[in-house]
């Protein structure tokens, strides 16, 4: 099956600064997601992202399937933003439907 | 907006006791998911669903077994609870097309088995 990782593992950031995380496959992929798991262990949607780029407030995302990786950029970061940041993705062959997921990016934000 | 609810946030049962946990979708989702998370491991698949009555096993279906007997509720059934099972369970659903099937995520189920 495919390799999902993660980069940074972790990540520490005053409020207002920006970030890049990064999610690169081993093998392409279908319906790539990412998501953020808020502190009570909730895995929130944020970008349905199989290709190109997509804008949510300070939040954006791209996706370049062909070289098989994805990016999600933070502006402006605040305090909420704490939490981990997971991308997945379903394997483009054999129609599984079934997402993998990365291990995450723990980010924290400090005030 | 999807809303995909579990039947409790919190449980704490003792090891031999039968556990269920619920699942209930409300988009009329074809799929329906199954994951266990710790530490260290991510999430992984434990069962999922595609139909009703239908059931494929993940990549951890030791020990569980699932029941989907309605489109919208998806059943995870613990037969014997053992302390290694002590996890957040997280439930999942998603449309069936493959050219679009995000997958929305229930607000986990923390379960400790002593």
């Amino acid at each position: 099956g495919i390799q999902v990782e993660q980069s940074p593992p972790d990540l520490i950031l005053q409020e207002g600064a920006n970030s890049t995380l990064r999610c690169n496959f081993s093998d392409s992929v279908n319906n790539l997601q990412w998501f953020h798991q808020n502190p009570w262990g909730q895995l929130i949607n944020l970008f349905y992202i199989p290709s190109g780029t997509k804008q949510n407030g300070r939040l954006s995302a791209t996706t370049v399937a062909t070289e098989r990786y994805s990016l999600l950029y933070i502006s402006s970061s605040q305090t909420t933003d704490s939490g981990v940041y997971f991308c997945a993705g379903e394997e483009a062959q054999g129609g599984s439907e079934k997402l993998v997921f990365g291990k995450g990016t723990k980010l924290t934000v400090n005030p | 907006d999807v809303k995909v609810t579990q039947s409790s946030r919190y449980l704490v049962k003792r090891t031999g006791e039968k556990v269920f946990l619920e699942c209930v979708q409300d988009m009329d989702h074809e799929n329906m998911f199954w994951y266990r998370q710790d530490p260290g491991l991510g999430l992984r698949l434990i069962y999922f669903s595609y139909d009703v009555k239908m059931k494929e096993k993940g990549d951890i279906p030791e020990g569980y077994s699932v029941s989907r007997e309605k489109k919208e509720r998806f059943s995870l059934i613990l037969e014997s609870a053992s302390t290694n099972q002590t996890s957040m369970y997280l439930c999942a659903s998603s449309p069936r097309p493959s050219s679009y099937n995000e997958q929305f995520f229930g607000p986990g189920t923390r379960l400790t088995v002593l």
